[in-house]
């Protein structure tokens, strides 16, 4: 089965710019999760959802951070404006259900300048 | 909320020899603890897990165990090899009422197997 497809692998952008990444999950799977992986962390959870609904952004800095997943199939998560602190891996993942395994896409590797 | 504490940082072992990486977390509710295996550049790739019903799971060399009443869950590699080598990270599943449920992820383990 394909796996959960991100774009762009890598972006480099000035701080103050906006930047936007994409996530295709593994089809059928109802659960989409974003997180930040900082160099040296464990990824932490930025923003779930079920279908096209939000279950927790409890940690997504929403004055800058925005996401959306439509269609209940892919999604985006943007960057308005970008600091140098944002500078991190952005992993998407997804899972049939949220109890069930999640699978990571290779990720998004921001640098803000 | 849930916190997952994961020690230790670095570890470099003896190809051959076993590697233990340990984990503790703080909601008593939490009941699914998995481990991700990460190459440098690449995703986190699930590697095994484990349900609060179990005590232990066995999967070739890797192993890991869970004591539910001290809140903590191990990683056990034996016959460890260089294609082990990479970052390693444990995480709870925690069940909170207002946000379902959540990963919630350790700071990761840097494995170094020398040949």
């Amino acid at each position: 089965e394909a796996g959960v497809a991100q774009s762009p692998r890598y972006k480099i952008i000035e701080k103050r710019q906006s930047v936007a990444f994409w996530c295709n999950p593994i089809s059928g799977h109802a659960t989409l999760y974003w997180y930040q992986q900082i160099l040296g962390q464990g990824p932490k959870l930025l923003i779930q959802f079920q279908n096209n609904g939000v279950v927790d952004d409890s940690q997504l800095p929403k004055d800058r951070f925005s996401a959306e997943r439509l269609k209940g199939v892919d999604s985006t998560l943007k960057i308005q404006p970008a600091k140098l602190e944002d500078s991190a891996v952005y992993l998407c993942a997804s899972s049939l259900e949220p109890s069930h395994i999640q699978y990571f896409g290779a990720g998004t590797r921001l640098s803000v300048l | 909320g849930e916190n997952v504490e994961q020690h230790p940082s670095t570890l470099s072992v003896q190809e051959g020899d076993s590697a233990v990486i340990k984990c503790t977390y703080s909601d008593s509710a939490s009941n699914y603890f998995p481990w991700y295996k990460q190459e440098l550049g690449k995703r986190p790739q699930l590697i095994i897990d484990i349900r609060s019903n179990v005590g232990e799971k066995k999967d070739q060399r890797i192993a890991v165990t869970l004591n539910k009443t001290a809140k903590h869950f191990s990683l056990h590699i034996t016959e460890t090899q260089p294609e082990d080598s990479a970052v390693y990270f444990c995480a709870a599943l925690s069940s909170e009422v207002e946000y379902g449920n959540k990963l919630v992820f350790g700071a990761g383990t840097i494995l170094r197997v020398k040949s």
